[in-house]
């Protein structure tokens, strides 16, 4: 089955600057590549999200590229702010309708 | 607000019990997933209908069952309740086939004690 790897687990940056998170996956059939942001006892909601015939995709600050000769795809947020500290999850599906695998998360915490 | 609902929002319940979380997905979608949510293991996949029919298994253990019922709400039923079993519990739906994204319902926390 799939397997997402998810890095750095932490992630402590100062307001203004940036943020990448990177996770890889094993399956070469995964497809689809969503985010989720989890604040503290809250539902994870999905922040953005890539298919796998796109290489790149932007809302405002929050971009996510995907290389999938490599396995891998980013989550780069721009101009951080306090209000984006919680924990990020990526995840990979193989098919519309299909389970989510999750990495392990990234808790970013981003100091004012 | 994500428009999947879940309840109840807290469960403490002693070992070796049994417990019923209910799940009513957003409006039209037909597909349920659970997702267990530990400090150690992260999100892990269970289970998912679709419709009514079970599609998919995950990680899930003998002693957890769940159902989609024809008004698409769905239940999980967690019995002889052990103390690793606590976790939040969440749901997700989508709406069909050919629909990717997992809208996630605001979980379940049991506690086992």
């Amino acid at each position: 089955g799939e397997n997402v790897e998810q890095h750095p687990s932490t992630l402590s940056v100062q307001e203004g600057d940036s943020a990448v998170i990177k996770c890889t996956y094993s399956d070469s059939a995964s497809n689809y590549f969503p985010w989720y942001k989890q604040e503290l006892g809250k539902r994870p909601q999905l922040i953005i999200d890539i298919r796998s015939n796109v290489g790149e995709k932007k809302d405002q600050r929050i971009a996510v590229t995907l290389n999938k000769t490599a396995k891998h795809f980013s989550l780069h947020i721009t101009e951080t702010q306090p209000e984006d500290s919680a924990v990020y999850f990526c995840a990979a599906s193989n098919n519309a309708g299909n389970m989510l695998t999750f990495g392990g998360g990234t808790r970013l915490m981003v100091k004012p | 607000d994500s428009g999947v609902t879940q309840t109840p929002k807290h469960l403490i319940t002693a070992t070796g019990q049994r417990v019923t979380l209910r799940c009513s997905p957003r409006s039209g979608d037909l597909s349920v997933y659970w997702y267990q949510q530990s400090l150690d293991q992260g999100l892990q996949f269970l289970i998912q209908y679709y419709n009514g029919e079970e599609r998919a298994k995950g990680n899930i253990l003998e002693r957890f069952s769940a159902q989609q019922f024809p008004d698409l709400h769905s239940e999980l039923n967690l019995s002889s309740l052990e103390l690793g079993d606590s976790a939040l519990y969440f749901c997700a739906s989508s709406a069909s086939a050919g629909q990717y994204e997992q809208y996630f319902g605001p979980g379940t926390r049991l506690t086992v004690t």
